[in-house]
């Protein structure tokens, strides 16, 4: 259980461009979803957090215009890189908590590598 | 603020040998613990966590965690390592939707 999928897997884009990536929570309803930004052999760093039908908390420094967070269902968010640049190049990984017993626990998905060149 | 120390940014260990990942927290009341393993180029596996109760507690692929209040910190064992246990390994502390990572150790296995 608690399954967490993202598409794409990896995506190669051309700067100007805006790209969409997709985060689904499989099997159950995540009232709260999470976007993160890792870059090579570092932690993960929180982008924003969102909950279904709510505007997205964006964390300090992390352009709210630039990445767009939709959480339209409670098993499907979207982040879309908007007018990327080579410098946004990274690998964003989603995660999703559910509402219950221990609900602080974060499950993630497998990572989208976005590279702009 | 709640943070989060991974003393070893890297261990190399032999096959069959024990390991021990430390991980110390900081923070003003007990809060919920996890270990995540992450292979290169993957997402973030959760292990195991520590809400409450029983402080040893037993994650997957025989790893288990002992919460250790008086030295704030969540260490993570194994008896035996397996080459496939090679990865990133991340402490993480949570209060509510705020959940704080370590820097990560990785994990090497020697043959």
């Amino acid at each position: 259980g608690a399954v967490v999928s993202q598409h794409p897997s990896r995506v190669i884009c051309k700067s100007g461009t805006s790209v969409k990536i997709e985060c689904r929570s499989l099997d159950f309803q995540a009232t709260t979803m999470f976007w993160y930004r890792q870059f090579p052999k570092q932690s993960l760093m929180l982008m924003a957090t969102s909950n279904e039908g709510s505007k997205a908390t964006y964390e300090q420094g992390v352009e709210k215009d630039k990445f767009l967070i939709n959480h339209a269902s409670l098993t499907l968010s979207t982040l879309t890189v908007t007018s990327a640049h080579p410098e946004d190049s990274s690998f964003y990984i989603c995660s999703a908590s559910q509402w219950g017993p221990q609900q602080e626990t974060q499950y993630f998905g497998p990572g989208t590598r976005l590279l702009v060149l | 603020a709640q943070s989060v120390t991974q003393p070893d940014i890297h261990i190399t260990v032999s096959e069959g040998a024990s390991l021990e990942l430390r991980c110390n927290y900081s923070y003003g009341a007990t809060p919920y613990l996890f270990w995540y393993v992450q292979s290169p180029g993957q997402g973030l596996q959760l292990l195991l966590k520590y809400f409450s109760g029983d402080t040893l507690v037993q994650g997957i692929k025989g790893f288990e965690a002992e919460f250790k209040r008086s030295q704030s910190s969540f260490n993570l064992r194994k008896p035996s390592v397996h080459w496939s246990d090679a990865a990133e390994y991340f402490c993480a502390v949570a209060t509510g939707n705020d959940m704080r990572f370590g820097a990560g150790t990785r994990l090497t296995v020697k043959p």
